[in-house]
This record gives structure tokens, C-alpha cells and sequence, in this order.
């Protein structure tokens, strides 16, 4: 099975920062690539797949980017809203995993 | 607007049995495949089980495989799970998650929390 590792674990971040998220695959998933929020008690929400895919109604700010093994997730300017936990996933291959999750706190 | 609703979780002893039912609506239900995914407390989330849209394609996580079953029922628009032999790890909140493509989740419903302890 596919070993997905995200970095940091946590983020501290201010309102207006840029953050990156890192996202590493055990084995190549191709592009196939997604990238979910959470906030407390609600479910996941997609937010990119495909690596770089906005889905509808994702706030432009949110961008992915990377290929094989190594991907990123960035947010260009933080807002109050996007204070969550964040997952990837690869959908390439059985048993189609998540990362462990990167929390974005509040600075 | 497209609304999935899961019932069913609660306690249950180790050994016992569960039958997950989500009522989907706001979409043609029976063209999509659907997933089962789980997230125990303070974890990520791992998917359990597939189903495609003919009902023909099924596929299970390692972890459930020969213990779950997973089932469709177009004409009621509901996905089912029936869990078998449930144990300690399997305690976690189920969501049902429409498919938008192989097994990349684009709605999930609210939950269903499955605790399983003696």
C-alpha cells in the first residue's frame, strides 16, 4: 500500500500569511491526487484533486502543485475560515490512503 | 443540492453486528459509485468499502474485507454497509462519500458514530 506523509504536523499561522503544506507519497500516484479540509466535527471537504483541480466553489487562494511523489498545498493569503486540518490522498492505487493530517492553528 | 444522510452507528459489543444505512438525495443516485469511509477519533480517514454504480463492482479495505458488505438499493437512493464481527479498531465515525472519480470522495455526509466496546 501507498504511504502518504504530510509535513509540518502543525502550522501556526497569522491571517494574511502564505502557508505551504507538504505531501509525500512511499511510490508514485501519478497526478492522481487530492487534497481535503476538515474543520471540527464536520466531514472532510474536497478541496483540489487531480494535483492542481480547483473543485467548484473552492476560494481561488487555494492552489496544489507538484507530481509523482511530492506535492504541495498552498494558501496565498489566510483567512479566518481556513483555520482546520488539512489531508491529502492519493486515489492511484488500492488502498487509496490519506496522510495523517496538518493542523492550521491561529498565531 | 446534494444531501447524504447516514443512520445506524452506536455501541455495540466486540463480536457484534451493525447495518450503516445513508440516504442519499439532490443527485441521480444511481449513476454514481459510492464509498464507505471511516475516521477513528483523532486519526485520518481510511476508506472501507466501494460499490459502483451498476452495483457489480465491489472492493473492500484489507482491514474489513470478509467481515463488511457493502450493498445499493437504487430505488430507495440508500447505500447500506452491514458490519459483521465488529471489533475495538473498528470503532469510528462512518461517513458515506459519493464518488466523483475512482475513489475521490467529492460530498460526504455527517456521520455515523460507531463505538465498539464491552
Amino acid at each position: 500500500d501507498i504511504q502518504m506523509t504530510q509535513s509540518p504536523s502543525t502550522l501556526s499561522a497569522s491571517v494574511g500569511d502564505r502557508v505551504t503544506i507538504t505531501c509525500r507519497a512511499s511510490q508514485s500516484v501519478n497526478s492522481w491526487l487530492a487534497w481535503y479540509q476538515q474543520k471540527p466535527g464536520k466531514a472532510p471537504k474536497l478541496l483540489i484533486y487531480k494535483v492542481s483541480t480547483l473543485e467548484s466553489g473552492v476560494p481561488s487562494r487555494f492552489s496544489g502543485s507538484g507530481s509523482g511523489t511530492e506535492f504541495t498545498l498552498t494558501i496565498s493569503s489566510l483567512q479566518p475560515d481556513d483555520f482546520a486540518t488539512y489531508y491529502c490522498q492519493q486515489y492511484n492505487s488500492y488502498s487509496y490512503t490519506f496522510g495523517q493530517g496538518t493542523k492550521l492553528e491561529i498565531k | 443540492e446534494v444531501q447524504l444522510v447516514e443512520s445506524g452507528g452506536g455501541l455495540v459489543q466486540p463480536g457484534g453486528s451493525l447495518r450503516l444505512s445513508c440516504a442519499a438525495s439532490g443527485f441521480t443516485f444511481s449513476s454514481y459509485d459510492m464509498n464507505w469511509v471511516r475516521q477513528a477519533p483523532g486519526k485520518e480517514p481510511e476508506w472501507v468499502s466501494y460499490i459502483s454504480s451498476s452495483g457489480s463492482n465491489i472492493n473492500y479495505a484489507d482491514s474489513v474485507k470478509g467481515r463488511f458488505t457493502i450493498s445499493r438499493d437504487d430505488a430507495k437512493n440508500s447505500l447500506y454497509l452491514h458490519m459483521n464481527s465488529l471489533r475495538v479498531e473498528d470503532t469510528a465515525i462512518y461517513y458515506c462519500a459519493k464518488d466523483k472519480r475512482y475513489y475521490l470522495f467529492d460530498y460526504w455526509g455527517q456521520g455515523t458514530l460507531v463505538t465498539v466496546s464491552s
